[in-house]
């Protein structure tokens, strides 16, 4: 079993949609939590951390529950350049490595 | 450009044949990580260093690869007797270091064919 299940999608949806994406996390010594966006062929940049209380960047909110070890990212007002792969990651408290998941890909139609 | 840099950004190969990628950090990173990524997953780690110093190593680096930080600024992957599973993108990422939120700045990568 993966440490970080997303689902892959694609999720297609036209400008001005909201929508949201959903992560697992398997181990519960995670301490630090992120989502990151890679556009096509480019390398992954950070999107937003996550935090247990929630937050918000623009149209773009995040949630953590740890009792449940998921994490949600929601785009809202969907612009064509959200276009994507959203990456959720996860940090072990011990270590410094980054644990990706496999990304979700959207793509916003005109 | 003030970024990671990577060199070279493409290298196609033939299987058994031995190959070095080459990893440049923003200037004041102390830290210092390679990632592997193949299509369709998200990168994998591979290891980390602080400074010159190598202080994790995913199991995914095999006794084939081999990474050096000799004096704690750039960085060197190499892969020996390359094989057509190794075939992807070559990430390196640093981070500043210290304590609370280090975020994790990544080059371009180096993408990999082994035929």
């Amino acid at each position: 079993r993966k440490e970080v299940e997303q689902d892959p999608g694609p999720f297609n949806v036209p400008e001005g949609a909201t929508v949201a994406f959903n992560c697992t996390y398997s181990n519960s010594a995670s301490q630090s939590f992120f989502w990151y966006r890679q556009d096509c062929r480019k390398e992954p940049k950070l999107l937003m951390s996550v935090y247990s209380s929630g937050n918000e960047d623009g149209r773009f909110t995040a949630q953590l529950n740890r009792a449940s070890q998921y994490i949600s990212l929601l785009i809202r007002d969907s612009k064509l350049s959200d276009s994507a792969t959203y990456l959720c990651v996860v940090r072990i408290n011990s270590g410094y490595a980054l644990n990706f998941g496999k990304g979700t890909s959207l793509l916003v139609t005109p | 450009d003030t970024g990671v840099s990577q060199d070279p950004r493409h290298k196609i190969t033939k299987r058994g044949q031995n190959v070095t990628f080459r990893c440049d950090p923003i200037s004041e990173h102390n830290r210092l990580y390679w990632y592997r990524q193949t299509l369709g997953q998200g990168p994998e780690f591979l290891t980390y260093f602080q400074n010159e110093a190598q202080l994790e190593k995913s199991r995914l680096l095999s006794d084939r690869f081999s990474a050096e930080r000799p004096k704690g600024s750039f960085s060197t992957l190499e892969i020996q007797r390359t094989e057509q599973g190794d075939s992807a993108m070559y990430l390196c990422a640093s981070s500043l270091g210290g304590g609370g939120f280090d975020e994790q700045f990544f080059g371009p990568g180096t993408r990999l064919t082994v035929l």
